[in-house]
């Protein structure tokens, strides 16, 4: 089956501009992640959605950043007013619930946001 | 504060050689993930190790738990080219809804 999906794969912004990055999960994921991957590290932890609560935010890095998943299923990343330290790739997860058991995240491709 | 640290971060390995990646954390967790990442790929799922003493082989890797030492372990046997790649290990703090805190990851690179 289709796997998550982001769009764009690829976004140059000049500093000051604002960004809207989207992600679409696989069908039925309760759960969606964002996660900030700059150069050479890890991912880290951005925010997370269940459904379309917003349950856990406090990986954004500013308030520039926001994101909304009002239907409970695509999500949008914005970014308002870019700056250069924005620079990274953005990572899209979704899963079913946490529960006992295995528990995967499955990631989406990225978008790969350069600002200059 | 909470930290996953992985060592080596960087490894060159020659074709046919074992050797092993180091995974600690400092907290308690439910879950301990290994990734695998291409260059301007996304994470691939290698493991996910879910008690005391898990074990799990996939190929030529294969992943271990202990979780009172809070050490994981990948283990590469008779490397190969193709395991050429980035590797994350990964915790899921217990309490939490999942979100996963990363290792900076091993930068693997198998020669022949």
């Amino acid at each position: 089956g289709a796997g998550v999906s982001q769009s764009p794969r690829y976004k140059v912004a000049k500093r000051g501009q604002d960004v809207a990055l989207r992600c679409d999960p696989i069908s039925g994921h309760v759960s969606l992640f964002w996660y900030q991957q700059a150069l050479g590290q890890g991912p880290e932890f951005l925010t997370y959605f269940q459904n379309e609560a917003q349950l856990d935010k406090s990986g954004l890095p500013s308030d520039r950043f926001f994101a909304e998943r009002p239907e409970g299923s695509v999500s949008t990343l914005k970014i308002q007013r870019t700056q250069q330290e924005d620079s990274a790739v953005y990572l899209c997860a979704s899963s079913y619930v946490r529960v006992a058991g295995p528990y995967e995240q499955y990631f989406g491709p990225g978008t790969r946001l350069t600002v200059t | 504060e909470l930290k996953v640290e992985q060592n080596p971060l960087f490894l060159s390995m020659q074709e046919g050689k074992n050797y092993t990646i180091y995974c600690n954390y400092s907290t308690t967790s439910d879950r301990l993930y290994w990734y695998r990442q291409d260059p301007g790929k996304s994470l691939e799922s290698l493991f996910v190790l879910l008690s005391n003493g898990a074990v799990k082989q996939e190929g030529r890797l294969m992943a271990s738990l202990d979780t009172k030492a809070r050490l994981s372990t990948l283990h590469i046997t008779a490397a190969v080219h193709d395991l050429s790649a980035t590797y994350f290990c990964a915790v899921d703090i217990r309490g939490s809804q999942g979100n996963l805190i990363f290792g900076k990851g091993t930068k693997l690179s198998v020669k022949p």
